[in-house]
């Protein structure tokens, strides 16, 4: 149990354009969802916090209106990057929590994201 | 801020040798802690985790992990390593309503 699935698994896109990634809890309710990035040979640095049906909670240094997140139903959160530039260029991961920080987190395969 | 770090950056190791990877944190308090793994191409997996009782918790595939609050370490070992478990290894810790926060990760190359 506890999965987590993200689409697309890899993404090429221009400069300027947007993106979008899903992150889905197959099998339980995700009140929490977080969304990470990871560089190469880095470790996974924590974007945002997002609870169902309110506005996501983003650390310091990231721009909320480039990246946009949305998470519109207990399955599901999305990440947009909007205007994307070849230093958006990353791994993006999504994990999920059915209560919030102190429970264990299910992380999502991840997304490559390439901005040419 | 609270940090968590891994001090071995890559460890190399010949198949049956006995492994320990170091993480140490610096929270005070009660604090959680976990160990994930990524193999090559996939997703991060849990492999233990402590939020109280016995120090010495045992995970998947072998692994195991003393939690030692003196020396705020969450040390993983494993006493003989296979090929397969050439992967990226994550310690992280968690207190309370805060953030998962990661240590840096350590690679492990196993030779055959």
């Amino acid at each position: 149990g506890a999965v987590v699935s993200q689409h697309p698994s890899w993404v090429i896109c221009k400069s300027g354009t947007s993106v979008k990634i899903e992150c889905r809890s197959l099998d339980f309710q995700a009140t929490t969802m977080f969304w990470y990035r990871q560089f190469p040979k880095q470790s996974l640095m924590l974007m945002a916090t997002s609870n169902e049906g309110s506005k996501a909670t983003y650390e310091q240094g990231v721009e909320k209106d480039k990246f946009l997140i949305n998470h519109a139903s207990l399955t599901l959160s999305t990440l947009t990057v909007t205007s994307a530039h070849p230093e958006d260029s990353s791994f993006y991961i999504c994990s999920a929590s059915g209560q919030g920080f102190s429970s264990e987190q299910y992380f999502g395969p991840g997304t490559r994201l390439t901005v040419t | 801020a609270q940090s968590v770090s891994q001090h071995n950056h890559h460890v190399i190791l010949s198949e049956a040798a006995s492994l320990e990877l170091g993480c140490n944190y610096s929270y005070g308090g009660t604090v959680n802690l976990f160990w994930y793994v990524q193999y090559p191409g996939q997703h991060l997996q849990l492999l233990l985790k402590y939020f109280s009782g016995d120090p010495l918790v045992k995970g998947i595939k072998g692994f195991e992990a003393e939690f030692i609050k003196s020396k705020f370490s969450f040390n993983l070992r494993k006493p003989s390593v296979q090929w397969s478990d050439t992967a990226e290894y994550f310690c992280a810790a968690i207190q309370g309503a805060q953030k998962l926060v990661f240590g840096q990760g350590t690679r492990l190359t196993i030779n055959p």
